[in-house]
């Protein structure tokens, strides 16, 4: 079945520390995204890159850090420099033409203790 | 910049009845299109329905549909028969089209469906 693969489903890190999430999609998408979600705040857009080794910053990409070396893979660090990094992030991804509709990952939430 | 406004945090509805939600949006481009996806508390989003900018015509799949005007920047779902599993957050959202299909999204509306 086709679709996007996010991991950890839950990850728990110390302040100060970097951690990567994980992002796979095989529906041979172009595009791909990531958005942040918090109570309140709806879905914010981290990064995206429409191309392999491209990609363009968001409405909130402080503190984070993305690679696109291959086309199915668009994972993402949040690193020290993120000061609120307690959240649900979201990954997507669409095809680069029609209407743009993403589809999304089940998500990983992201607890800083 | 693309802003997508809900204005309805929350909204509740009795099993079987008609339940709107609202959603208003500012864009500058001429060709764009308008989504409303579904939470639901397994957190996975859904696509509900779409439409685009240029068609007249409002979108429907089963017992959702949109009023769309374009005029007003006005895009709601109208959800009928209304049914237990409908229980989610919902988003609006827009994108600009072209060769940017960046979606930007509205803050929700959780919509609880009373048995």
């Amino acid at each position: 079945d086709g679709g996007i693969t996010q991991s950890p489903k839950y990850l728990f890190r110390k302040e100060g520390q970097n951690v990567t999430l994980s992002c796979e999609q095989n529906l041979n998408h172009d595009a791909m995204y990531w958005y942040r979600q918090d109570p309140g705040q709806g879905l914010r857009l981290i990064y995206y890159s429409q191309i392999v080794n491209d990609f363009q910053k968001g409405d909130i990409a402080e503190g984070y850090s993305v690679s696109r070396e291959k086309k199915e893979s668009f994972p993402l660090t949040v690193t020290s420099a993120q000061k609120n990094p307690t959240a649900f992030y979201l990954c997507a991804s669409s095809v680069h033409q029609g209407s743009g509709e993403l589809f999304f990952g089940e998500g990983s939430r992201l607890t800083v203790l | 910049a693309q802003t997508v406004t809900q204005s309805q945090p929350e909204m509740s509805v009795q099993e079987a009845e008609t339940v709107t939600l609202s959603c208003t949006y500012d864009t500058s481009e001429s060709d764009y299109y308008l989504f409303w996806y579904k939470q639901p508390p397994s957190r996975q989003m859904i696509l509900v329905i779409r439409q685009e900018a240029y068609k007249q015509q409002n979108a429907t799949e089963n017992r959702f549909s949109v009023n769309f005007q374009k005029a007003a920047k006005s895009f709601s779902l109208k959800i009928s028969d209304s049914q237990l599993g409908d229980a989610a957050m919902y988003f609006c959202a827009s994108n600009s089209g072209g060769s940017n299909y960046k979606l930007t999204f509205g803050k929700g509306t959780l919509l609880t469906v009373n048995p």
